[in-house]
């Protein structure tokens, strides 16, 4: 049983390019959490996602930050325009759902490093 | 005043000793939950508790939903235990986490 994946496990980017961050969900899970470790500072809370559906994503910037969970495939952080202040770990968690539980299981991170 | 407060902030012990780490919430939770980050980065689910006590080898979680207070203790602590422990409060089900700010452990030798 493969856990939560994520990839890539580091990334670097250039002031102004684009980030894309994939988190595949553990076999039967539904929900997919992100959330954000910025240096030195605790985890926050980014978006909650179910297949094709935005749940809760009171803890997204306002701007160049966008996340979707698709039918087919992984669920897709997306950060356009990155800034240094974007540096950071993200993380996503997957749960089974409301059925299976509530204990969500997180995947190893990606180190977002912004030039 | 944050949701979720830890303390200490910072705990050092000797190996073998008895840590006891505090989780307070402000909020009404559908369960708690304890995480363990190792200094690589990776988060591991410690334990998920809406009631009462559950232990896992030399773990020990506990929590009063009267007095809103979690604990997690380690028994026998060893070096290995190095790393920070995060409390997170889940106000209901399916919903967000809400995180403490994290208890950074080191068990010397």
């Amino acid at each position: 049983n493969a856990g939560v994946m994520q990839n890539p496990r580091h990334l670097v980017r250039r002031r102004g390019q684009e980030a894309r961050l994939r988190c595949s969900p553990m076999k039967g899970h539904s929900h997919v959490y992100w959330y954000r470790q910025l240096p030195e500072e605790g985890l926050k809370f980014m978006v909650y996602l179910q297949k094709e559906n935005i749940i809760d994503e009171s803890g997204m910037p306002k701007e160049r930050f966008s996340a979707e969970f698709p039918k087919e495939g992984p669920s897709i952080l997306r950060i356009q325009q990155v800034v240094r202040g974007d540096s950071a770990a993200y993380f996503c968690a997957s749960s089974p759902g409301l059925a299976g539980g509530l204990e969500q299981f997180f995947g190893p991170g990606t180190r977002l490093t912004v030039l | 005043k944050n949701e979720v407060e830890q303390s200490p902030q910072n705990l050092t012990a000797q190996e073998g000793e008895f840590i006891t780490i505090n989780c307070s919430y402000s909020v009404g939770i559908s369960a708690l939950h304890w995480l363990q980050q190792h200094p690589g980065g990776g988060i591991v689910s410690l334990f998920m508790l809406s009631s009462g006590k559950k232990k896992h080898g030399r773990l020990i979680a506990t929590i009063n939903i009267q007095e809103k207070h979690s604990s997690l203790h380690i028994t026998a602590s060893h070096p290995r235990d190095s790393a920070v422990y995060i409390c997170a409060a889940d106000r209901a089900a399916g919903n967000k986490l809400t995180f403490g700010g994290g208890t950074r452990v080191l068990v010397k030798p």
